[in-house]
């Protein structure tokens, strides 16, 4: 079945430091999304992407954050000067565009020091 | 603007007992999606159910139901015989057709004791 994934599972920077979280959507689908989660809190959502560019983005989505389809398969999500309170789980999803649902890959834990 | 409510934050239960989880909506679009994911200790996001705001008939998944009431913007979701393996932050979620995106309940932790 096919399914998203993203890499790394777990990335450790420094205060300041850029970052590039990666995701591969599933093949067929148009629309991506990148959300956030705070460790114990709920899942926020920061981007939307479809046809090479963003559809909406949330106010936590600055200019510090960009996103790109880069080639035909990979999605990122670059974070330009890392912050302490970009500490959280990253989860990628794509969505079907007949049900409509979204696929969420694994997640990316990003942990920032 | 969407807003997803889960007041439960927390529901310990004994295995074998059913549990309900509460979800309230409110969205001024006609056309939507409610979904419920599961997010194990593990971290990850499962899809569980989806329904769409034109499709209120109620059913029955294995040990999963749903109660799906427009009138009441409510969307509750029950597990049936509840194992250890049900153990998660279970969330509701809502999309509109406009957008897509999803917005997030707060969650609710829902622990099975053996």
């Amino acid at each position: 079945e096919p399914e998203v994934t993203q890499t790394p599972s777990h990335q450790v920077t420094q205060m300041g430091q850029e970052v590039i979280l990666r995701c591969v959507p599933i093949s067929n689908h148009l629309y991506f999304y990148w959300y956030r989660q705070i460790l114990g809190q709920k899942v926020e959502f920061l981007v939307s992407f479809y046809n090479n560019e963003i559809s909406e983005k949330s106010e936590i989505f600055d200019d510090q954050f960009s996103v790109e389809r880069p080639d035909g398969s990979n999605f990122t999500l670059k974070i330009r000067s890392t912050k302490l309170e970009d500490s959280a789980m990253y989860f990628c999803a794509s969505r079907d565009p007949t049900y409509n649902e979204q696929f969420f890959g694994p997640g990316t834990r990003l942990t920032v020091l | 603007a969407q807003k997803v409510t889960q007041a439960q934050t927390e529901i310990s239960v004994v295995e074998k007992e059913d549990v309900t989880l509460d979800c309230v909506y409110e969205t001024r679009d006609t056309t939507y999606y409610l979904f419920w994911y599961k997010q194990p200790p593990s971290g990850e996001l499962v899809f569980l159910i989806r329904r769409n705001s034109f499709d209120e008939q109620n059913e029955i998944s294995g040990r999963y139901s749903w109660n799906f009431q427009k009138s009441t913007s409510s969307f509750n979701f029950t597990i049936t015989a509840s194992q250890v393996v049900d153990s998660a932050v279970y969330f509701c979620a809502l999309s509109e057709a406009s957008d897509y995106k999803l917005s997030f309940g707060a969650g609710t932790t829902v622990t099975v004791r053996a």
